[in-house]
């Protein structure tokens, strides 16, 4: 069984950076493949980006092309998603999520981490 | 503004049956697999149907899931209390290269 425990809230001011803590337990991170999804206040669920196996990289929406970095260690098992040059748009819980799969065309997450709330206020 | 559409809201008295559709394209539905989650008041996502139609080990089979061109659907049967939650469907993308959600459905039960 995998759990994945995020760190905790944080508040930024516009202009920053954040950076969110996602750890593995059950598994190993080398036999996941992580993703992140963040979910703004009264609405919907948007994907940022995430490890594909098949090419063996980390791919980003379009969206977030630039501003965002998604990183692994391994030795602690532990993911992180840095998103910069925050606005007051960005202010969202982040979600760390696994994929079981390879191929993206078969894609879904089924392990959450319980999110990570991240306001942007000046 | 998701490329995948779904009604806003449902609702039903409990023990009914409730369907939540997922309108998508080719590039979408019509070419990968729709997955679906539940997501209760302030909780993380659930993966509710993945591949289409199959259900994650410890879904109550009251879910199922169907898909047929380029929608998609979920249905609830035997409606409680405990499913009042909002449903997003989602799916891989070829032309954004990337994976997208539905807009979300607010399921009540009356």
């Amino acid at each position: 069984q995998v759990q994945l425990v995020q760190s905790g809230a944080e508040v930024k001011k516009p202009g920053a950076s954040v950076k969110v803590s996602c750890k593995v337990s059950g598994y190993t991170l080398t036999e996941l493949s992580m993703h992140w999804v963040r979910q703004a206040p009264g609405k919907g669920l948007e994907w940022m980006g995430g490890f594909d196996p098949e090419d063996g990289e980390t791919i980003y929406a379009q969206k977030f092309q630039g501003r965002v970095t998604m990183t692994e260690d391994t030795s602690t098992d532990t993911a992180y998603m840095e998103l910069s040059s925050l606005r007051s748009e960005d202010t969202a819980v982040y979600y760390c999520a696994t994929d079981p799969g390879i191929a993206a065309a078969v894609r879904s997450f089924d392990y959450w981490g319980q999110g990570t709330l991240v306001t942007v206020s000046s | 503004q998701s490329v995948l559409t779904q009604p806003p809201s449902v609702s039903e008295a409990p023990r009914q049956r409730v369907t939540i559709s997922c309108s998508g394209s080719s590039s979408n539905i019509g070419n990968n697999a729709v997955n679906w989650y539940q997501q209760l008041p302030g909780k993380a996502p659930k993966l509710l149907i993945y591949y289409d139609d199959l259900l994650p080990s410890g879904v109550s089979d009251r879910f199922s899931g169907s898909k047929s061109g380029t929608s998609a659907s979920l249905a609830i049967s035997g409606l409680q209390s405990e499913d009042e939650a909002d449903y997003y469907c989602a799916a891989w993308d070829d032309s954004l290269n990337g994976y997208v959600f539905g807009t979300g459905t607010k399921v009540t039960v009356l």
